[in-house]
Order: structure tokens, then C-alpha cells, then sequence
């Protein structure tokens, strides 16, 4: 089944202890791309990846890392996380670059608390 | 600066009650407009596209429609499964060059039987 997994569904953890979140997806898609979602606030864009070894700031990259070494998988990284990082994420993919109106395909999200 | 607004935020219908929903842009350049439909506990699942004024997309019982400034997501005689949140999205290029696609904030949808 075509799918993009999100690990975990739900975390919660402490300020300033690092954490990753994984996400992999089956399609051979070149382009994947990571959200937060806020109340109010919508889905917006922390990084993305164009294929392996090409990653790019999205709207809210500060406090997040991310690498793309394999072209399944792009992890979510955190290395001191923060109150205000606390969110529901979402991992996607698409075929080619979102830039030539692919629609994507999304995770089933990862719920984080920072206490 | 580029903004998607969707209404309402929240919006209750008896089965088989048809509406729309909305979604307002004021973005430059714009590539193409996205709907989304997300059920609770899950990602967006992609319901259409549409890239100029006038064209409409339809599946099941929804339609979706394009104008210079808006989009409507018609919804007709609907049943308790559309039940959802429903997303749209506007792709434009930025002045770097790039393409760029933002989100709304969606339309909560509850269909009661």
C-alpha cells in the first residue's frame, strides 16, 4: 500500500531533550516536505526536501533540523526542543516538486507536547 | 502579503442540506488551488486541483469551483461520512522565483443524520 509513515504518533517529552521524528515514505517520491499544524493557524511549512542531499527552509524552520540521506526517508529533528514546538506534525510527499502542482501525500501525523 | 481565508470556520448540516464552503485569496501569481479533506486524527488527503478562473472539478458530491478571487467547495445533499475538516491551499511563485503553497485554516464540516 502507498502510504507515508510518521513515527511516533504521539510524544511527549521535556524542554531541551532531543528528540527525532521519522518519516518514510513507499512511492519513490522525490519531494517531501514537513508541517506543523497550529489551531488558528493552519499548515505551515518548516523544511523541504527537492530528492537525497537537497533540503530547503520552509516558513518556520527555527529550532529544526532535518536531512535527507535516503530517498524514503526525512527525518524531523529536534535538538532542544521547546514549549512552543509543541504541535500536531505532519510529514508529506510528492511525486516531483510541489512547484509543478503535484498534489501531496501526507503522514497521519505526530502529536507533540514539550513540558 | 499573500493570504488564504477560508469560512466559515465551522459549519453544521442536516443530511442531505447542500452548501458551500469558501475559500478567499489575495495572492499574485497564482499556479494553481488545492482541496484537501482531513478526518480527525489523520493527515489531508487531496481532493482536487484547479489552475484558472472558471474551471470546476467534481467527485461524489462535491464540486469545486474557481473564481479570479475565491473558490467554493459545493457540497450536495451530504451524508455523515463527509463529516471533516476540509483544507484549501494556494500555490504561487515567490519573487525568488520559487513556488510556494500556503494553507488555510480550514472549514470544520459536521453532517448530522
Amino acid at each position: 500500500e502507498a502510504q507515508v509513515t510518521q513515527n511516533p504518533r504521539y510524544l511527549i517529552t521535556v524542554t531541551g531533550k532531543k528528540l527525532t521524528v521519522t518519516c518514510s515514505q513507499n512511492m519513490n517520491h522525490e519531494y517531501m516536505s514537513w508541517y506543523r499544524q497550529d489551531p488558528g493557524l493552519g499548515l505551515r511549512q518548516i523544511y523541504y526536501s527537492m530528492n537525497v542531499e537537497v533540503t530547503d527552509k520552509g516558513d518556520v524552520p527555527e529550532g529544526y533540523k532535518v536531512s535527507r540521506k535516503e530517498k524514503r526517508n526525512f527525518p524531523l529533528i529536534l535538538e532542544s526542543p521547546s514549549p512552543n514546538q509543541t504541535s500536531l506534525y505532519f510529514c508529506a510527499s510528492s511525486l516531483i516538486p510541489q512547484g509543478r502542482n503535484e498534489k501531496l501525500f501526507f503522514g497521519s501525523g505526530t502529536q507533540l507536547s514539550v513540558l | 502579503e499573500d493570504q488564504v481565508t477560508q469560512s466559515p470556520e465551522a459549519l453544521r448540516l442536516q443530511e442531505g442540506e447542500s452548501s458551500s464552503l469558501n475559500c478567499s485569496y489575495t495572492v499574485s501569481g497564482l499556479r494553481g488551488l488545492f482541496w484537501y479533506r482531513q478526518d480527525p486524527g489523520k493527515g489531508p488527503e487531496f481532493l482536487f486541483t484547479l489552475y484558472s478562473a472558471g474551471e470546476e472539478k467534481e467527485k461524489e458530491r462535491l464540486k469545486a469551483t474557481l473564481t479570479k478571487k475565491e473558490s467554493f467547495l459545493h457540497i450536495t445533499a451530504p451524508k455523515p461520512e463527509d463529516s471533516a475538516t476540509y483544507l484549501c491551499a494556494v500555490q504561487i511563485i515567490t519573487n525568488f522565483g520559487n513556488e510556494k503553497l500556503t494553507f488555510g485554516t480550514g472549514t470544520r464540516l459536521t453532517i448530522i443524520p
